[in-house]
């Protein structure tokens, strides 16, 4: 079975510009997180999505948004980007959401310079 | 204050030595406990689930203290392949959301 697959694996932007970042979950889970992985940092929680609707939202701007599609694959949305959001970009799944493990996608390498 | 917080490291140990990691969480409403393995450049794996009572799977022994807030993972006969950043990880539920929270992770280098 695949795993979480996330696309694109890498992506270079230039400040202001937007970007887009999809993930879709393994077969049969239906919770999507998004987090944001620093240089030297562990993962920040970004976003959780349970059933298309928006579960939680970590300590991010409002350029920051996400949604969650009827076949439960997601998109995360970056506006007006700043060279501090260059990051590693992870997609988590799982089957509810509710305590249960979370599996990590492979993860988008934005740049933004 | 880091919500969770874990020693940095970089542990260097010899191939077959056993290393001890420690984590310590400050949100005491936090519900589950998690070590994530991390490899270079790669995204974050599931160790092992941590419980109050221990749990042991192979080389690898997870403890969880809710009294202490305190969880830690012990490698008993280090190999070359577990060479990476291990990243303790609290689950908190906020509001309908289930947060993981990171650690910075330990970096653990095994030696020839």
């Amino acid at each position: 079975d695949a795993g979480v697959t996330q696309s694109p694996t890498h992506l270079i932007k230039t400040r202001g510009q937007h970007v887009t970042l999809r993930c879709s979950p393994i077969s049969g889970h239906k919770s999507v997180s998004w987090y944001q992985q620093v240089l030297g940092q562990g993962p920040q929680f970004i976003f959780q999505y349970y059933e298309k609707e928006e579960r939680g939202r970590g300590n991010f701007p409002d350029r920051f948004s996400a949604r969650q599609f009827p076949n439960y694959s997601s998109e995360l949305n970056v506006n007006a980007l700043l060279l501090g959001d260059s990051a590693l970009y992870l997609c988590a799944s799982s089957f509810q959401g509710l305590g249960e493990t979370q599996y990590f996608g492979p993860g988008t390498r934005l740049l933004v310079l | 204050r880091k919500e969770v917080e874990q020693d940095p490291g970089p542990f260097n140990v010899p191939e077959g030595a056993t290393v001890a990691f420690n984590c310590t969480y400050s949100n005491s409403a936090s519900q589950s406990f998690f070590w994530y393995r991390q490899d270079c450049r790669k995204e974050p794996k599931l160790l092992m689930s941590v419980y109050s009572s221990g749990n042991e799977d192979g080389r690898f022994t997870a403890q969880l203290n809710r009294a202490s807030q305190y969880i830690s993972l012990l490698i008993r006969d280090s190999k070359l392949s577990d060479s990476a950043t291990y990243l303790c990880v609290v689950m908190q539920f906020s509001g309908s959301a289930r947060q993981l929270t990171f650690g910075s992770g330990t970096q653990l280098t095994v030696l020839p």
